[in-house]
């Protein structure tokens, strides 16, 4: 199975300020026949189902700002939000969806300092 | 609207089963593969497993801790997916959430709101 580590746990973040989420799978989920990472971003709230942000690594579903942005390769993948807003206070998830099971990582609580 | 809504949740005891299902609207469901996602209590997510579109087989795949006591089903003519649990264990517990995920972007695009299941004696 792929593991995927997210880093930080949690953090915190003051309004206006960038906010970066770092993950990390165990093996490659780029594949080459199409030059596509199969790696999602998820946004949850309390109390709400998750909401997917970013799909092949880097590409923002429709109706997302752009203020959250996804980019990385292989292994390594980063999660963006600049300018944070109190509305972004979530915890972050990351998904590979390369072969089953699509694991997520662990989570990343983000806050407002 | 396109929309996924569960159903079949509740309170059931050790080693007892559960049928739950997800009722699609709004889009071709027969198009779309449909995955289960749990989330424990306070905990993250973890995917379950999901069924392939009938164009791609229509077969399954698991996540290891339910292999074997979960089975996962569709009817397209019905757009209802369904997640039938057996010999259910307190580590089941968890609001169990269905997704869809497509050829095009198998990201997980629309959630359900989630039902919860909870196994206890």
């Amino acid at each position: 199975d792929i593991v995927m580590t997210q880093s930080p746990d949690s953090l915190a973040v003051s309004l206006g300020e960038r906010a970066t989420i770092n993950c990390k799978s165990s093996q490659s989920v780029l594949y080459s026949s199409n030059n596509k990472n199969y790696l999602a971003w998820y946004q949850q709230k309390p109390g709400q189902p998750p909401k997917l942000l970013i799909y092949w690594a880097s590409t923002r579903e429709s109706g997302v700002p752009d203020r959250f942005s996804g980019s990385g390769s292989g292994t390594d993948f980063t999660l963006t939000i600049s300018n944070l807003q109190a509305e972004d206070v979530a915890v972050y998830y990351c998904q590979q969806y390369y072969t089953p099971p699509f694991t997520f990582g662990q989570g990343t609580r983000l806050e407002i300092k | 609207e396109v929309q996924l809504v569960e159903s079949g949740g509740g309170l059931v005891q050790p080693g007892r089963s559960l049928r739950l299902s997800c009722a699609a609207s709004g889009f071709t469901f027969g198009d779309y593969a449909m995955s289960w996602v749990r989330q424990a209590p306070g905990k993250g997510l973890e995917w379950v497993g999901f069924i392939r579109s009938k164009a791609y087989g229509g077969t399954t795949e698991y996540a290891a801790s339910v292999k074997g006591r979960f089975t996962i089903s569709r009817d397209d003519s019905k757009s209802i997916a369904y997640l039938q649990m057996n010999n259910l264990k307190t580590e089941d517990t968890a609001v169990y959430y269905c997704t869809r995920g497509s050829s095009s972007c198998p990201a997980f695009d629309i959630w359900g709101q989630g039902t919860m299941v909870t196994v206890s004696s």
